[in-house]
């Protein structure tokens, strides 16, 4: 298994361009998630899947846009791109089930993007 | 309520010496207690996690304390190894249907030869 892949691995982009970051997992995983690091600031949540066709917002959504087609591919869109969004993305996908032994995320590499 | 915080932000240790890194919390209603383990380009991985109905858990060299009273909770590295430099992020979720995490802001190890 590949686990969590997301492309591309850098990005750099002009202000005001618009860019779709990938991620894939091939764990069958329900749960999918995608975060954005920034130094200092740990992980902060951006959207959130819980199966097909369900997405919710996170800490900080604003700026962003997701869609859950299938169950393996979970895109993160980011729209108009500003300086702010210069960050660290990471998606990650997990297998929750109700008092499960374990909630573990599995993360993705990340993606490096630059907003100039 | 949904903070997380962590401390310190840096630690150097020596090596074969005990790393310790605390995080605190608010929100009474979390029930799962991860650390996460990153190293540099790598997404952080789970290292190790406990739920609140025991006071530690221990896996080879790492160990979670958690105080549920004090809604507090640290990461005991022993016999500290370079191999351990890394950042490490505590987290804590409230389990529910979303499984989503809260994460610390991360504590940078250097552990010196």
């Amino acid at each position: 298994n590949a686990g969590v892949t997301q492309t591309p691995k850098f990005r750099i982009l002009k202000i005001g361009q618009s860019m779709t970051l990938q991620c894939t997992q091939d764990m069958n995983h329900n749960y999918m998630y995608w975060y954005r690091q920034d130094p200092g600031m740990g992980l902060k949540l951006i959207y959130y899947s819980v199966g097909a066709g369900i997405t919710d917002k996170g800490e900080v959504p604003n700026g962003y846009n997701v869609s859950r087609s299938t169950t393996e591919d979970f895109p993160l869109r980011l729209e108009l791109a500003a300086p702010s969004q210069t960050s660290v993305y990471f998606c990650a996908s997990s297998s929750w089930t109700s008092g499960g032994a374990s909630n573990e995320q599995f993360f993705g590499p990340g993606t490096r993007l630059t907003v100039l | 309520q949904q903070q997380v915080k962590q401390s310190p932000q840096s630690l150097i240790v020596q090596k074969g010496g005990i790393s310790i890194i605390n995080c605190a919390y608010e929100n009474t209603a979390f029930d799962y207690f991860p650390w996460y383990q990153q190293f540099p380009g790598k997404g952080p991985a789970l290292l190790i996690a406990i739920r609140p109905d025991v006071s530690e858990k221990k896996e080879g060299r790492f160990t979670i304390s958690f105080n549920k009273s004090a809604k507090q909770f640290s990461l005991h590295i022993m016999d500290s190894q370079p191999g351990d430099s890394a950042t490490y992020f505590c987290a804590a979720s409230n389990g529910g249907a979303t499984n989503k995490l809260i994460f610390g802001t991360g504590t940078l190890l250097a552990v010196q030869p």
